[in-house]
């Protein structure tokens, strides 16, 4: 059982919004950042989000993340078929000293 | 453009090491902290742990007493030591970029290294 807990699936259709949550708790969200990767079928994660809010570069404002106490929210607007991958959250761990990451989030685009 | 590249056997024996080389390509791995993650096959993400080339080490607790990450700065690699391996450590292992300041988040990924473990 993962320390971050996520929805293990969410679906919507082409060109609806989306979000998807994660709950941690005060030695991971409450003194620390929230960044979300993205994998896609068959490859290796990509940085979506970091420092709760901010988009690296090459990311499309189509995805946005908000942090608020223990809680973590990921939001995809215009969903495309090219955004059906798995989501993770991940944080520090101040009490159990070590990275934890969520169980993951299918989405998928009807 | 930062690239990353795994090598190393599909293919370890149970009790045996499992050993991971990370080739890193447009930037010096002096510069930034290094670290592994692994994917059990249909599974999440685990945190394997970080290091800085000067010897600045983490590791996942859980993993802690059978891991060891380590520098070759000549080659601009990295690597990943895992001891006594059973069943459990079959994965798909990626080394990534850990971006470690005020924050702490994996920027760049290797495109993975599956290692199954099996006589």
């Amino acid at each position: 059982q993962s320390v971050l807990t996520q929805p293990p699936s969410v679906s919507a259709a082409p060109g609806q919004t989306v979000t998807i949550s994660c709950s941690g708790s005060d030695s991971n969200f409450g003194n620390n950042f929230v960044s979300w990767y993205q994998q896609l079928p068959g490859t290796a994660p990509k940085l979506l989000i970091n420092s709760n809010d901010r988009r690296p570069s090459g990311i499309p404002d189509r995805f946005s993340a908000s942090k608020s106490g223990t809680s973590a929210t990921l939001g995809i607007t215009g969903l495309q078929t090219g955004d059906e991958a798995d989501y993770f959250c991940g944080s520090w761990d101040t009490r159990l000293h070590t990275w934890v990451f969520g169980g993951g989030t299918r989405l998928t685009v009807l | 453009q930062v690239q990353l590249q795994e090598s190393g056997p599909g293919l370890v024996k149970p009790s045996e090491t499992l050993s991971l080389t990370c080739t890193v390509s447009g930037v010096s791995i002096t510069d930034f902290y290094w670290s592994w993650v692994r994917q059990p096959p249909g599974k999440g993400l685990e945190w394997i742990g970080y290091a800085f080339y000067s010897g600045s080490t983490s590791y996942n607790p859980s993993l802690k007493s059978r891991v060891t990450i380590s520098h070759d700065t000549s080659r601009n690699q990295f690597s990943l030591r895992l001891t006594s391996v059973t069943a459990a450590d079959t994965a798909l292992y990626f080394c990534a970029r850990a971006i470690r300041n005020w924050d702490y988040f994996f920027d760049f990924w290797g495109q993975g290294a599956l290692v199954t473990v099996s006589s």
